[in-house]
């Protein structure tokens, strides 16, 4: 059974939309969470990390993790057609070395 | 412009046969990972390397061999291909266990 679960799996916003993508993770040992995005034909990369209860911001992205239901959200506010892309939602327990990855929100961004 | 570099880009093999995938990596981190992924799935971690020591998923333990002659150099070895090897092999690399992982662009393996 797969730990960590994203959805949708699929997003369509129009530009300049905000798009809202979920993750939840099934293990209650886990204490860390992060986003990579992964354009097409490109290697994932580090999107944001977030390790304690609330919200962090970093220009149009912000990312809210609720640390009692195993939960974490990203937000992409005035979406831009170069925002589309496979956003990876992945999660780690203190101590190991392990990043375990959901399966992944394609998003589209419409011109 | 990744610094995690994988070769080849693109693999094709024969049932049976055996595959070597390269990875190398020039930032100097300790931990470097092999993860298996297939249309539409998660990125299945298959095995680690921290250092010198080798971590083999168990699901994965007698499928996949690596070895790391050095810091900067991490292969992916399979005995033999089957069908289901067929996938996309992303490489990755951190400074240190579950900080940021930093992946290069992935071999593609079509196994025939």
């Amino acid at each position: 059974q797969q730990k960590v679960q994203q959805s949708p799996e699929s997003l369509i916003v129009p530009e300049g939309g905000m798009a809202s993508l979920n993750c939840t993770s099934s293990d209650r040992n886990v204490d860390y969470f992060w986003w990579y995005r992964q354009h097409s034909g490109k290697s994932p990369k580090m999107l944001m990390s977030i390790f304690s209860n609330g919200e962090k911001e970093e220009g149009r992205f912000t990312v809210h993790l609720n640390k009692a239901s195993l939960h974490t959200s990203l937000h992409i506010r005035d979406s831009q057609p170069s925002d589309s892309a496979l956003y990876l939602c992945a999660a780690s327990t203190s101590g190991s070395w392990q990043l375990i990855f959901g399966s992944g929100t394609q998003l589209t961004v419409m011109p | 412009d990744t610094t995690v570099k994988q070769n080849p880009r693109y693999k094709l093999a024969r049932v049976g046969k055996p595959v070597n995938l390269i990875c190398s990596q020039t930032m100097n981190h300790d931990t470097m990972y092999w993860y298996q992924k297939k249309p539409n799935q998660a990125p299945k971690l298959l095995l680690f390397y921290y250092d010198k020591i080798l971590n083999r998923e168990a699901d994965t333990f007698e499928k996949f061999q690596s070895s790391r002659p050095n810091n900067s150099f991490c292969s992916l070895y399979i005995g033999s291909a089957g069908l289901e090897y067929s996938a996309m092999y992303l490489c990755a690399s951190s400074r240190r266990g579950a900080e940021t992982l930093y992946f290069g662009s992935g071999t593609r393996l079509t196994v025939l």
